[in-house]
C-alpha cells in the first residue's frame, strides 16, 4: 500500500523557519516526482512545489518561489519542503501528494499524505 | 496563472439522484484536467485524469467530459459515502491550479 506521512508542522512565529518531511513506502520513492500542496484552512487547494524523481528538476508555486525549498533523499524515502521567512498566509495544512507519472512527470496526483498543519501566528 | 472557476459552489441533492459539477477554465488546458474528492479531515483522492479517466478502482457511477475550457463531473446516483467536496486540477499550464471546489451536501 502507497503511504506518505507527514511531519514537522508545528506553530511558528512570522518571519521563521520550519522544514517539512515526507516520508513514503509501498511504492519505489525514488521512481516518482513528489509535490506538496497546501490548502489553508476552510479553503481550496493550492500547488507550493514539486521535485523530479531524481531531484534533478524542481517547480515552485508563485507564492513559495524564492522562499521555500524543496529537495529529497532517496536513501531515506524522505521529501523535504524548507520554509523560509514565514508569514500568516502560509497558515496551512501541507500535503505531500506522489505525481501520476512515475519517472514522467503528469502532473496529477494520485496519492497524497494525511498532512501537516502549520501555522504562522505570533 | 489559469484560473479554475467550479460552480456551483453547493450543490445540494438526495441520495440516488444525479449530480453535475462544473469547472471552468480562464483558458484552454486541452484534457489536462484532474477531478478530486476530499472529505472532513481526509486528504483529497484522485476520482478523474485526462478528463474522462476514471482512477484504479473508481466505480463507474462516476464520469468526467469536456476539454479546452468547459469541463463536468457526474455522479450518476449519488451514493451516502458520495457526500464530500470535489476540487478539479488543470494541469496544462504552470502554475498548476485548482479550482475552489463544489460541495455535494445532502438534501
Amino acid at each position: 500500500e502507497v503511504q506518505l506521512v507527514e511531519s514537522g508542522g508545528g506553530l511558528v512565529q512570522p518571519g521563521e523557519s520550519l522544514r517539512l518531511s515526507c516520508a513514503g513506502s509501498g511504492f519505489i520513492f525514488s521512481d516518482y516526482a513528489i509535490h506538496w500542496v497546501r490548502q489553508a484552512p476552510g479553503k481550496g487547494l493550492e500547488y507550493v512545489s514539486g521535485i523530479s524523481s531524481n531531484g534533478g528538476s524542481t517547480y515552485y508555486g508563485d507564492s513559495a518561489r524564492g522562499r521555500f525549498t524543496i529537495s529529497r533523499d532517496n536513501s531515506k524515502n524522505e521529501l523535504y519542503l524548507q520554509m523560509g521567512t514565514l508569514r500568516a498566509e502560509d497558515t496551512a495544512v501541507y500535503y505531500c501528494a506522489r505525481d501520476s507519472g512515475g519517472l514522467r512527470w503528469y502532473y496529477y496526483f494520485d496519492s497524497w499524505g494525511q498532512g501537516a498543519l502549520v501555522t504562522v501566528s505570533t | 496563472e489559469v484560473v479554475m472557476t467550479q460552480s456551483p459552489s453547493t450543490l445540494s441533492v438526495s441520495p440516488g439522484e444525479r449530480a453535475t459539477l462544473s469547472c471552468r477554465a480562464s483558458q484552454s488546458v486541452r484534457s489536462d484536467l484532474a477531478w478530486y474528492q476530499q472529505k472532513p479531515g481526509q486528504a483529497p483522492r484522485l476520482l478523474i485524469y485526462g478528463a474522462s479517466t476514471r482512477a484504479t478502482g473508481l466505480p463507474a457511477r462516476f464520469s468526467g467530459a469536456g476539454s479546452g475550457t468547459q469541463f463536468s463531473l457526474t455522479i450518476s446516483s449519488l451514493q451516502s459515502e458520495d457526500f464530500a467536496v470535489y476540487f478539479c486540477q488543470q494541469y496544462n499550464h504552470w502554475p498548476l491550479t485548482f479550482g475552489g471546489g463544489t460541495k455535494v451536501e445532502i438534501k
